[in-house]
């Protein structure tokens, strides 16, 4: 059964750090893998998708990293800041529907 | 449209009555999903529609709760007799492949009281 862990749950940065967040998964067989971000209240917004070919892709500050073989994909924000204040998801999508892990919640202080 | 449309985007209901929650998906796209997130929880499977293929419902929490979907358009879940840990964000989206992204929609925040 397909588990999704997300590392840290919790991360609290100054302003203009850069910062990791770290996602693994137990079964390889997937189609892709997308990073979400939720804020409070709302729904869910794509940042990143991440086909099982590929093993990165890049969105201005944001650089996310697939590692199939190991069950491991990295999101990585450069210079953070305020507005990136949020919850942040990893999903893996094997045949069907997506599954997420529980999110890192991320604070960026000015 | 340009994206997933929810509606209505919050509804308050009394327990026991009947509720329907609407998903119009993106243009195309051929898979739908729908989602439950309850308060401070992570995002919980209810059930996935892909063209004209039986729906996969294993998500489906009780009989209470069903969902339709005419061909590749609107799909509506409906809840029966409502209870008040039904109470949730209930969110949708839509994919246009098997291995296409995901695009959410804002969600429709249910409240039973």
């Amino acid at each position: 059964k397909q588990e999704v862990t997300q590392i840290p749950a919790a991360l609290s940065v100054p302003e203009g750090e850069n910062l990791v967040l770290n996602c693994s998964f137990t079964d390889s067989a997937i189609y892709n893998l997308q990073w979400f971000r939720q804020d409070p209240g709302k729904g869910l917004t794509s940042l990143l998708l991440i086909q099982s070919s590929q093993r990165e892709q890049t969105s201005g500050r944001l650089n996310a990293s697939l590692d199939k073989s190991s069950g491991r994909s990295t999101l990585y924000i450069a210079a953070s800041q305020p507005g990136d204040s949020a919850t942040y998801l990893c999903a893996v999508r094997p045949l069907g529907n997506l599954i997420f892990g529980k999110g890192t919640k991320l604070s960026v202080k000015p | 449209g340009a994206g997933v449309s929810q509606s209505p985007s919050n509804k308050v209901t009394e327990k026991g009555k009947d509720v329907e929650l609407r998903c119009d998906p993106i243009s195309g796209h051929t898979a739908l999903y729908w989602y439950r997130q309850r308060l401070g929880q992570g995002l919980e499977f209810l059930i996935y529609f892909q063209g004209n293929s039986a729906p996969d419902k294993s998500g489906l929490p009780s009989d209470r709760f069903s969902a339709e979907r005419t061909g590749e358009s609107v799909s509506t879940l409906t809840i029966q007799r409502t209870q008040q840990e039904d109470s949730a964000v209930y969110l949708c989206a839509s994919s246009k492949r098997a291995d296409g992204g995901y695009t959410f929609g804002s969600g429709t925040r249910l409240t039973v009281v």
